[in-house]
């Protein structure tokens, strides 16, 4: 089945440390996102890449970083300089007609 | 950045009324779409309307765009108890960068 596959589903994250959350599609979309949900908001928009090996800063990029070497694959990285980190991660890739969501990565510092 | 805001953030109805909830928007736009969110999980796809249309339907849901008031509406008819969730708006820039901005969201909750 085609789709946005997110891993993991929930992760817990200690003070000061990097985490990376996984994102693959086998859509064959050019366009991929990164969104933060916190609780009862809307999405803001962390990173988006149009293409492989280019991506953009989002409305709230500082503290995130972004790779995509591969079309497939659009990781993640919430580094320590992020303060607060807990919140719902969702990654989409984007069409003309839209946007396929994967099912979310639940992030908490303990 | 262009945003598009839901109206109302929440609303309660019983099963078998009409939902409507609306949107809002601040520059022209490519399209406008609507999205369902069900609590922990992502979004889905639930209809997009072109800048050049003025109504949608898929289903029992009814989407109106107003282009001049820069607003969008979505009809859920004859709601049912598995509709309740979260709807947002979102809006994609007319310079085709597929940047997708999305609103705030209404919950709507239908009891059965």
């Amino acid at each position: 089945d085609g789709g946005i596959t997110q891993s993991p589903k929930y992760l817990f994250r200690k003070e000061g440390q990097n985490v990376t959350l996984s994102c693959e599609q086998n859509l064959n979309h050019d366009a991929m996102y990164w969104y933060r949900q916190d609780p009862g908001q809307g999405l803001r928009l962390i990173y988006y890449s149009q293409i492989v090996n280019d991506f953009q800063k989002g409305d709230i990029a500082e503290g995130y970083s972004v790779s995509r070497e591969k079309k497939e694959s659009f990781p993640l990285t919430v580094t320590s300089a992020q303060k607060n980190p807990t919140a719902f991660y969702l990654c989409a890739s984007i069409y003309r007609g839209g946007a396929f969501f994967g099912q979310g990565t639940r992030l908490t510092v303990v | 950045s262009q945003q598009g805001e839901e109206d109302p953030q929440a609303l309660s109805i019983q099963e078998g009324e009409n939902a409507t909830m609306n949107c809002s928007y601040k520059t022209s736009i490519n399209n406008l779409q609507w999205y369902r969110q069900n609590s922990g999980r992502g979004l889905v796809h639930l209809i997009l309307i072109r800048s050049n249309e003025r109504e949608k339907h898929s289903g029992r849901l009814r989407v109106t765009l107003d282009t001049s008031k820069k607003s969008s509406s979505l009809l859920i008819t004859a709601s049912r108890a598995a509709d309740t969730a979260s709807y947002f708006c979102a809006t994609d820039s007319p310079s085709g960068t597929y940047k997708y901005i999305f609103g705030t969201g209404t919950r709507l909750k239908v009891l059965a």
